[in-house]
């Protein structure tokens, strides 16, 4: 069982808006910045977010992050079927004092 | 860029030890915690330990709290897992990460008689 919580698939159209929920406690989302990785079939993760809504350079505008409360989410808009893959929400856990990870949501482009 | 290079990695038998490096560069190390995090085949991300700026401060799992040992040379920009008494459940990829970077490719341990 993670500690951090995410629906364990997603689905939508090419074009679509896709949104991906990560809940948490004000132990880690609550009090801690948020990361999003998104992994390809054995390939590593690759760095999507951090600090709740800040991409990397390089990584597609069509990717945004946002937190409210002890959840994050992670909305992929302009969806491409590209985009399949498996996302993780990761955060700090003060009261575990760990990193902890979201199970991953598996994301079909239909 | 930034480029964390894991290495170590292979196949042992349970009760054996293995040492992971990673070579870091691209960013300041001693600035940095640093991370361990496995996959195991099929399964999703586990994070394993940090070591913070000041080395003396670790964390662990509970899956390998007593038998892995986290450490860094920030001299070297490399940081080390030490892993003892493996078990087949440890078998997995191990990444070495930044939480504020790109992560590397990972080692791929297996445990196995």
């Amino acid at each position: 069982q993670s500690v951090l919580t995410q629906p364990p698939s997603a689905s939508g159209t090419p074009g679509q808006r896709v949104t991906i929920s990560c809940s948490g406690s004000s132990s880690n989302i609550g009090s801690n910045s948020v990361n999003w990785y998104q992994q390809f079939p054995g390939a590593a993760p690759i760095f999507l977010i951090y600090r709740f809504d800040q991409r990397p350079s390089g990584v597609p505008d069509r990717f945004s992050g946002s937190k409210s409360g002890t959840s994050a989410s992670l909305a992929i808009s302009g969806l491409q079927s590209e985009d399949e893959a498996i996302y993780y929400c990761a955060a700090w856990d003060d009261s575990l004092n760990r990193w902890v990870f979201g199970g991953g949501t598996e994301l079909t482009v239909l | 860029q930034v480029q964390l290079v894991a290495s170590g990695g292979g196949v042992v038998q349970p009760g054996r030890s293995l040492r992971l490096s990673c070579a870091a560069s691209g960013f300041i190390f001693s600035s940095r915690p640093m991370h361990w995090v496995r996959q195991a085949p099929g399964k999703g991300l586990e994070w394993v330990a940090v070591i913070f700026m000041d080395a003396n401060n670790k964390q662990y799992a509970d899956s390998v709290k007593g038998r892995f040992t986290i450490s860094r040379d920030d001299s070297k920009n490399t940081l080390w897992l030490q892993m003892n008494s493996l078990r087949p459940e440890d078998t997995a990829v191990y990444y070495c990460v930044s939480a504020a970077h790109p992560w590397g490719q990972g080692t791929l341990v297996a445990v196995s008689s």
